[in-house]
């Protein structure tokens, strides 16, 4: 176990509804992480938070946020579902920008119908 | 072009075959390369490095060729607990946003 947990597991939502997911990091990590992953596909860069703040951001469009809290948990929210949202989500914690010492969590499966 | 490219298989081998897949990068300033493994409905971990000089990990040798461009991954006495898709991950540059996963490559392990 990675010690990066992510809630819920499974959800599913309708087109045009929010949706807000969850990441607890791994101990002594400051850094979290957000993917996208479509079915076969790679998981895709949503944006990172360190320390509270949006350190970099991927080709998502700004209905995709997210927040960092002091204990350096994340949540990453999406506005307006629309159908090709619906995807595998995962976290990955780190201390740093080395991915050798990235954990992901187990992710949130979202289906939007 | 896609920044990383892999053939998506899959690969379907028999138990104690020796499997080898590509994968080709498009920024020739990529920094460093890896490779990942994911379980069917688990999340990606990582499974080593690539390094210039290619390491090897027990059962699992990976290279790098810069000049053409491609990272490999060689899997020896295969096991059919090998069945997963193997990602690779090149890292443009020293931010999250340049660490790019390719789609994957299923490998499959039959007795």
């Amino acid at each position: 176990e990675t010690g990066v947990t992510q809630s819920p597991t499974h959800l599913i939502k309708t087109r045009g509804q929010q949706v807000t997911l969850r990441c607890s990091s791994q101990s002594g990590h400051n850094t979290v992480s957000w993917y996208q992953q479509a079915l076969g596909q790679g998981p895709q860069f949503i944006f990172q938070y360190y320390r509270e703040e949006e350190n970099g951001r991927g080709n998502f469009p700004p209905r995709f946020s997210g927040l960092q809290f002091p204990n350096y948990s994340s949540e990453l929210n999406v506005n307006a579902l629309e159908l090709d949202d619906s995807a595998l989500y995962l976290c990955a914690s780190s201390s740093g920008q080395d991915p050798t010492e990235a954990f992901f969590g187990q992710g949130t499966r979202l289906t939007v119908v | 072009r896609k920044e990383v490219e892999q053939d998506p298989g899959p690969f379907n081998v028999p138990e104690g075959a020796t499997v080898a897949f590509n994968c080709t990068y498009s920024n020739s300033a990529s920094q460093s390369f890896f490779w990942y493994r994911q379980d069917c409905r688990k999340e990606p971990k990582l499974l080593m490095s690539v390094y210039s000089s290619g390491n090897e990990d027990g059962r699992f040798t990976a290279q790098l060729n810069r000049a053409s461009q491609y990272i490999s991954l060689l899997i020896r006495d295969s096991k059919l607990s090998d069945s997963a898709t193997y990602l690779c991950v090149v890292n443009e540059g020293s931010s999250a946003s340049k660490i790019i996963f390719g789609s994957g490559t299923r490998l499959s392990i039959r007795p």
